[in-house]
């Protein structure tokens, strides 16, 4: 049981080249998220996903687009990559988010630290 | 919107006293809490959740935490400090609704234990 996977561990792009962040997990998990750590800011989440086929924005969207074909995979594209995306990328699972009357926590994945020249 | 302050950025402690790390919520309606903890290059892993019941909860390594519903707060405590408590402490709010819910991460608190 690896949990949450995410790869690479560490990434330098240059401004306006394009990559795939991986995340995969194996606890078949519903629920799968993206957040970016910046000093000062805590993690704000990017995107998320609540099952295979469902995604939704989260409260930084811009400059990436997410999709989930699958319940295990869950990747993260920087389509045209800026300075300012330059951050620490976690990816997270959970059983079915936040559901009323109950709440699971979220399992995070190691991160992947972007720095975009 | 909902929000999370953590007032502190960072906490300094000695060995074997007691520690607290504050959180203060904004949420509309009744809020699901939780704290997260952070060591170097690492994920963040889970250490407790407030869902509802007893206000005060326990969770992983000793650590408990307070839930205050008139102060909006949600304060990290533990009975006597470890050095290998030092870390990066992040907490979390979302609103309990009946659909998946976002949680909002505070900046988070440095944890610093010294002997």
């Amino acid at each position: 049981n690896a949990g949450v996977t995410q790869t690479p561990k560490f990434q330098v792009l240059k401004t306006g080249q394009s990559m795939t962040l991986q995340c995969a997990q194996d606890m078949n998990h519903e629920y799968m998220s993206w957040y970016r750590q910046d000093p000062g800011m805590g993690l704000r989440l990017i995107h998320y996903s609540v099952g295979a086929g469902i995604t939704d924005q989260g409260e930084v969207p811009n400059g990436y687009n997410v999709s989930r074909s699958t319940t295990e995979d869950f990747p993260l594209r920087l389509l045209s990559a800026a300075p300012s995306q330059t951050s620490v990328y976690f990816c997270a699972s959970s059983y079915q988010g936040v559901l009323a009357g109950e709440s699971y926590e979220q399992y995070f994945g190691p991160g992947t630290r972007l720095t975009v020249t | 919107a909902q929000s999370v302050a953590q007032p502190e950025d960072q906490v300094n402690v000695a060995e074997g006293n007691p520690l607290t790390v504050k959180c203060t919520y904004s949420v509309s309606g009744n809020p699901y809490l939780f704290w997260y903890v952070q060591y170097p290059n690492r994920g963040l892993q889970f250490l407790l959740k407030y869902i509802t019941g007893d206000n005060l909860v326990k969770g992983s390594y000793g650590f408990e935490a307070e839930f205050n519903k008139s102060q909006t707060s949600f304060h990290l405590k533990k009975p006597s400090a470890l050095v290998s408590d030092s870390a990066l402490y992040f907490c979390a709010a979302c609103r309990a609704t009946g659909t998946a819910s976002k949680l909002t991460f505070g900046t988070g608190t440095r944890l610093q234990v010294t002997l």
